[in-house]
């Protein structure tokens, strides 16, 4: 079974509005992490946010924000007023264990492109 | 800025030739990832290191071996590289508190 899944190829969107961009995942270990990366067109790898199996309350980063449903193993991530410049391809990925004692081998999905309209 | 060069950035090679791909880091983080990205699958993990002379298989490591010699420098290696291992390659170091991944700015490798 695929460990992250993210079921949009592709999401347009126009500035200004708000997008969510969905990410489900699978694991059976109580300790996990959940990323969001943002890859554009040059190529580099951008960690955006990030979200603890154990946190509370969803992460927030600015315009972006990580809506974490833990028992529908959800981790969407929502960019508000979306600017021109977020037009990139975005991963959503997982670490499954303790950080202190198994580093940090995620799995990522195979993303979503989003494209932002004028 | 994570303080992380990959060397080469590009590369075409010949099938059948061994290629190695350097990643050097200047944060003295313990934790080192080779992760390859083609389209349709993400990033996947190849080898990763969790200390100088302690490496890992990950989910890719058929046709690769890694070395870890010093703490800044971890190497992958293709023995003979095959038109399969075509790809844009990325190392990565973690910060400890989260588990968050500092990427390099990627090898892209073409075989021929």
């Amino acid at each position: 079974a695929q460990k992250i899944t993210q079921t949009q190829p592709g999401m347009f969107v126009q500035e200004k509005e708000a997008v969510t961009l969905d990410c489900t995942y699978d694991t059976s270990d109580p300790s996990y992490g959940l990323f969001w990366y943002k890859q554009p067109s040059s190529g580099e790898m951008i960690f955006l946010i990030y979200q603890g199996s154990y946190d509370q309350q969803n992460a927030t980063e600015g315009r972006y924000s990580l809506n974490f449903q833990k028992a529908r193993k959800s981790a969407n991530l929502v960019i508000s007023a979306s600017q021109l410049g977020d037009s990139a391809m975005y991963f959503c990925a997982m670490r499954e264990g303790r950080v202190e004692t198994s580093g940090s081998r995620l799995t990522f999905g195979e993303g979503t492109q989003l494209t932002v309209n004028p | 800025d994570a303080g992380i060069t990959q060397s080469p950035r590009h590369k075409v090679t010949e099938t059948g030739t061994p290629v190695t791909l350097r990643c050097h880091q200047t944060e003295n983080h313990r934790y080192m990832y080779w992760y390859r990205q083609d389209p349709g699958h993400g990033l996947r993990l190849i080898h990763y290191s969790y200390g100088v002379k302690d490496t890992d298989k990950g989910e890719v490591s058929d046709g690769y071996s890694v070395s870890r010699s010093k703490t800044e420098d971890f190497l992958l290696t293709l023995e003979s590289a095959t038109s399969s291992q075509t790809s844009v390659y990325f190392c990565a170091i973690s910060e400890f508190r989260s588990g968050e991944l500092f990427f390099g700015e990627g090898s892209r490798l073409t075989v021929l």
